[in-house]
């Protein structure tokens, strides 16, 4: 029934590895986004798909990498991890591009560098 | 950059009481969006209210937008333990990229039982 999972929900790594995060919905939605949360709560927009396409991609390390399989999976992958990739990563989605559309986001991967 | 400011950052109340959350943003919008993130939990979507609408409801959730002043605010009526939670408000940039949300800071409710 959860209409945006991800896995895994929590990840520890150290710095250097490389490691992915998943994501489904099962809205029938079309669009998909990534969103990163520091620990001050602030959440900024990292990537969006639109029917597989990259629609927006925020200036963000190209250590972080999306790939959207099809319209319901977004994955991101992250290279060579570092202490400031701590942070808990968002994925959510909505039936179409635009801020008129109401956002579903999944519960959160917590990634914890050391 | 960030567009949305709530105000408080924390707030603190009894339950029964209301909570009223302010948001002001910097440039126009074509719409405002009110989230509520539960502790550990994801972002919940509360409202949208576009641009030519001053007032919404929903259930105890009411929020006003005063575009002139830039401002939105969120009162939640009869508050109860389980409105504990951050609240943020999300806006598009109109004349910018009008594909993506930009969040807030948040405030963060204590409903105390």
């Amino acid at each position: 029934d959860t209409a945006v999972s991800q896995t895994p929900k929590y990840l520890v790594t150290q710095m250097g590895n490389d490691k992915s995060i998943k994501c489904e919905q099962n809205l029938g939605h079309d669009t998909m986004y990534w969103y990163k949360q520091d620990s001050k709560k602030f959440l900024k927009i990292m990537f969006s798909y639109n029917n597989k396409e990259l629609i927006i991609n925020e200036t963000v390390p190209n250590r972080f990498s999306p790939k959207s399989p099809d319209k319901a999976h977004l994955n991101l992958h992250i290279n060579s991890l570092e202490l400031g990739d701590s942070a808990v990563y968002f994925c959510a989605s909505s039936r179409g591009t635009g801020v008129a559309y109401e956002q579903y986001f999944g519960p959160g991967t917590r990634l914890t560098v050391t | 950059s960030q567009q949305g400011e709530e105000d408080p950052q924390a707030l603190s109340i009894q339950e029964g009481e209301n909570a009223t959350m302010n948001c002001s943003y910097k440039t126009s919008i074509n719409n405002l969006q009110w989230y509520r993130q539960n502790s550990g939990r994801g972002l919940v979507h509360l409202i949208l209210i576009r641009s030519n609408e001053r007032e919404k409801h929903s259930g105890r959730l009411r929020v006003t937008l005063d575009t002139s002043k830039k401002s939105s605010s969120l009162l939640i009526t009869a508050s109860r333990a389980a409105d504990t939670a951050s609240y943020f408000c999300a806006t598009d940039a109109k004349g910018g990229a009008t594909n993506k949300l930009i969040f807030g800071t948040g405030t963060l409710l204590a409903v105390q039982p």
